[in-house]
Order: structure tokens, then sequence, then C-alpha cells
């Protein structure tokens, strides 16, 4: 079946510095990709879709120079979070979607800003 | 906009129990539902989905009916077992935006004790 992976899995960095997460499409391509962010017992929210060749479309409220968003292949996009601070502590999910009637999910990326 | 309610959880279950899960939407004419499965330290995945009124989704034991006219999409099962402990999410995609993210619910934790 579709594997999306996402890397690191885990992370732990000190408030200024910046993280990048890797989301990548294992055994097929992606025209385009998602990425959530989950709290702890909330749902699911998203933050930003991304094309491949194309600039990202941020949701409302999510910061575009905080959170860059790259896709810069069919297979891979990646979401930096620069000048991290306690508040971007969370847990961060991408999926990818083969077909417009598909998603699949990464096992998602625990950031802790220390 | 639209939106996704399900309940409140922990749902503890002992096996061979029946499970249903409450989901009612909001949403402008008939949007895709669905239902994923998150299990411990995974990614979602898709559980089943159903997209028009009166479909029923089923995978695994699990099955929803699309329910127009209470805007609902319950879960339900009629014998869980161990391993269907896991957070469940019920979503949805707008009408005509295929390729859109989806809208989720908040979640449901389900355990089951044998």
């Amino acid at each position: 079946g579709a594997v999306v992976s996402q890397h690191p899995s885990w992370v732990i960095c000190k408030s200024g510095t910046s993280v990048k997460i890797e989301c990548r499409s294992l055994d097929f391509q992606a025209t385009t990709m998602f990425w959530y962010r989950q709290f702890p017992k909330q749902s699911l929210m998203l933050m930003a879709t991304s094309n491949e060749g194309s600039k990202a479309t941020y949701e409302q409220g999510v910061e575009k120079d905080k959170f860059l968003i790259n896709h810069a292949s069919l297979t891979l996009s990646t979401l930096t979070v620069t000048s991290a601070h306690p508040e971007d502590s969370s847990f961060y999910i991408c999926s990818a979607s083969p077909d417009p009637d598909t998603q699949y999910f990464g096992p998602g990326t625990r950031l802790t800003v220390l | 906009g639209d939106s996704v309610t399900q309940m409140e959880g922990p749902v503890t279950l002992s096996e061979e129990a029946c499970l249903t899960i409450n989901c009612t939407y909001t949403a402008t004419g008939y949007p895709s539902l669905f239902w994923y499965v998150q299990y411990p330290g995974e990614g979602l995945q898709l559980l089943l989905k159903a997209t028009k009124a009166d479909d029923k989704g089923s995978n695994k034991g699990f099955e929803a009916t699309y329910r127009k006219e209470t805007t609902s999409f319950h879960l339900e099962k009629g014998s869980v077992q161990v391993s269907d402990s896991a957070v469940y999410f019920c979503a949805l995609t707008p009408i005509n935006q295929a390729g859109t993210a989806l809208i989720f619910g908040k979640g449901t934790t389900l355990s089951v004790s044998s």
C-alpha cells in the first residue's frame, strides 16, 4: 500500500533555532501534500496546502514566514519551523495526495521546543 | 464554514461489546465523509468513506451510513476487539472540492479491554 514517511519522528530543539521536517511519499507521486498540526486531545488543523512546483497556500492565522514549506518534487515536501518557540511545540502531520479523492498520512513528527 | 463534531471520549469497552461513535457535520450540499483511525505510534489510516447520501461505508467490521437528513455519519461495530483500541477521527471534504484538505473532528479514543 501507499506509504508516507516523515523525518524526524521526534525532535527537541532550543528556542530560536530552526527545524526542518521532511515528508516523503515512498511509492507514489503526490502533486499535493498537506501539512497539519495536532495539539494534545485536539483535532488535526490544516496549516497549509503544498503543490509541487508552486508556492504553498496557507490557512488563515498560519504565519508563512515562520512555517516555510517547500514542495520541490513529486515525492518530497518539507516544513521548516523558523525561530522556533515553546508555543510551536506540537505534533506535525503531513499527508500526500496522489489523486483528488485520496490522502495518505505520515506518522507525524513530535516537536518540542525548550 | 464546514465543520465536524464527534462524541467526546474516551470510550472504554469490553471485548465483544457493541460500539457506536457519533459524528455529525455541518456543510453545504453533499460533502464526502470519512472515518480515519490512528493506532498508537502510527499515522492516520482511512477506515471507510461515503461520498453520497445513503451510502454505507464498511471495512474491518466497522460501518457508517451517510445520513443527509440528520447530517450524521455514525461509526458502528457489532463486536469490538482489543486490537480496535485507537483514536477514531470523523472527517469531511467539502462538496466539489476534491483534492482539498480534510476537515476533522476532535477524535474519539477507544480503549477495549479483554
